[in-house]
């Protein structure tokens, strides 16, 4: 089955601690996104990453780090200097300027 | 970060009845995106579009791509309640990364 897979659905943070959201997609894709999306607002971009070993931050990058090892994956991990990380995370992958396609989404919340 | 004005921003409507959204932009984009959202799920993509006053349909869904390149129309056909959800559009230009989002539309459908 072709498509993006985000895990976990549900993501629990202590104070003080980091958290990594996993994505893995096999469409081929040289594209990779992260976005937030907050209750009743749109998405706003984290950080992305055009080809392996390289990413480039978006419009809300202080507190997330990325990392683009394998084509296929392309995790963020939440650290602690992210104040306010409760939220919906979306991952993404498409080829330049093409369709756009997401994964189902995790929730995180602050303990 | 830029995002894409996009109009109504919430609409009941009976079933049956025709529904029209409509996203507008300052910049020039060659694909637009129009996606559906549901509650705790990652957004679908619906339809894209590629060329300027292209018109493209999805079973009961016809959008079309502005002549001008700065805007992009949806519209919903005989609505059923399973169309309720979160409704929004999407921008690029080609050989580029970035994607713009609307603000959503939020259609309820009174069955």
């Amino acid at each position: 089955d072709g498509g993006i897979t985000q895990s976990p659905k549900y993501l629990f943070r202590k104070e003080g601690q980091n958290v990594t959201l996993s994505c893995e997609q096999n469409l081929n894709h040289d594209a990779m996104y992260w976005y937030r999306q907050d209750p009743g607002q749109g998405l706003r971009l984290i950080y992305y990453s055009q080809i392996v070993n390289d990413f480039q931050k978006g419009d809300i990058a202080e507190g997330y780090s990325v990392s683009r090892e394998k084509k296929e994956s392309f995790p963020l991990t939440v650290t602690s200097a992210q104040k306010n990380p409760t939220a919906f995370y979306l991952c993404a992958s498409s080829s330049a300027g093409e369709k756009l396609f997401f994964g189902s989404g995790t929730q995180l919340s602050v303990l | 970060g830029q995002q894409l004005n996009q109009s109504p921003q919430s609409m009941f409507i009976q079933e049956g009845e025709d529904v029209s959204m409509n996203c507008t932009s300052s910049s020039i984009f060659n694909t637009w995106l129009w996606y559906k959202q549901d509650p705790g799920e990652g957004p679908v993509l619906l339809i894209a579009l590629y060329k300027a006053g292209e018109l493209t349909s999805n079973g009961r869904l016809t959008a079309q791509f502005g002549i001008t390149r700065k805007d992009s129309f949806l519209n919903i056909s005989a609505s059923i309640p399973s169309d309720v959800g979160i409704y929004f559009c999407a921008g690029i230009t080609s050989g580029t990364y970035k994607y713009i989002f609307g603000t959503g539309t939020r259609l309820k459908v009174l069955a």
